[in-house]
């Protein structure tokens, strides 16, 4: 099962609302990615756990804040976000080691509207 | 320069075409290659992922990697208007934190 699940599907948000994407996976993978993507716009990485603790964090504003409380589960938690966070949020998950710690397994995605 | 580069198409074709999807890259410690395919308002799909040069086949879809001229392909036999998404291409050095680095993707549209 190469599954990677992510909830809402959908998000509408104000600029002064708190809201959290979920990103699941039960595939043993101990990476784990939250990247961002506009329209016509290849994914723009944005945070990397690996076994659990940040590894990564592109330089992303304060507003966006990652959480991973255990292997199987990520979160990013949003605050005071802008419209032009507007975007597809992508999660995905890796193994650890060999060829295929290269190869992610993206989520559908969270569509995210910022009013 | 971008460090891979991917025609952004649109690339029509009719169904039961052959088609040829490429990128090029210029970064020589890139070793693992991958192709994922995007429907719209989707997540990315992974399709292919090959390791160093060779080819890689699976169903109708064949990887390539030339290492020596830095260009990948992805061969799609029979396309069908299923097939019809975005191509991302996606490449990554084996270093820590597995970051890959993606093509601005191609767009394809078979048409029946």
């Amino acid at each position: 099962d190469t599954e990677v699940t992510q909830t809402p599907k959908h998000l509408v948000m104000g600029m002064t609302n708190k809201k959290s994407l979920k990103c699941e996976q039960h595939m043993g993978h101990r990476a784990m990615y939250w990247y961002k993507q506009k329209a016509k716009k290849p994914p723009e990485l944005m945070f990397v756990y690996s076994y659990e603790k940040l590894s990564i964090n592109e330089s992303v504003p304060s507003r966006f804040s990652p959480e991973c409380p255990n292997s199987s589960l990520l979160n990013l938690h949003l605050h005071a976000l802008q419209p032009e966070d507007s975007a597809l949020y992508l999660c995905a998950s890796s193994h650890p080691g060999g060829i295929a710690e290269e190869t992610q397994y993206f989520g559908p995605g969270t569509r995210l509207l910022v009013l | 320069q971008k460090e891979v580069e991917q025609d952004p198409g649109p690339l029509s074709v009719p169904e039961g075409a052959i088609v040829s999807l490429n990128c090029t890259y210029s970064n020589s410690a890139f070793q693992y290659f991958m192709w994922y395919r995007q429907y719209s308002r989707k997540g990315p799909e992974l399709l292919m992922y090959t390791y160093s040069s060779g080819n890689k086949e699976d169903g109708r879809f064949t990887a390539q990697v030339d290492k020596s001229s830095k260009y990948i392909s992805l061969f799609i036999r029979d396309s069908q208007p299923s097939d019809s998404a975005t191509y991302l291409c996606a490449m990554s050095a084996g270093n820590a934190g597995n970051m890959l680095t993606f093509g601005g993707g191609t767009r394809l549209m078979v048409k029946p």
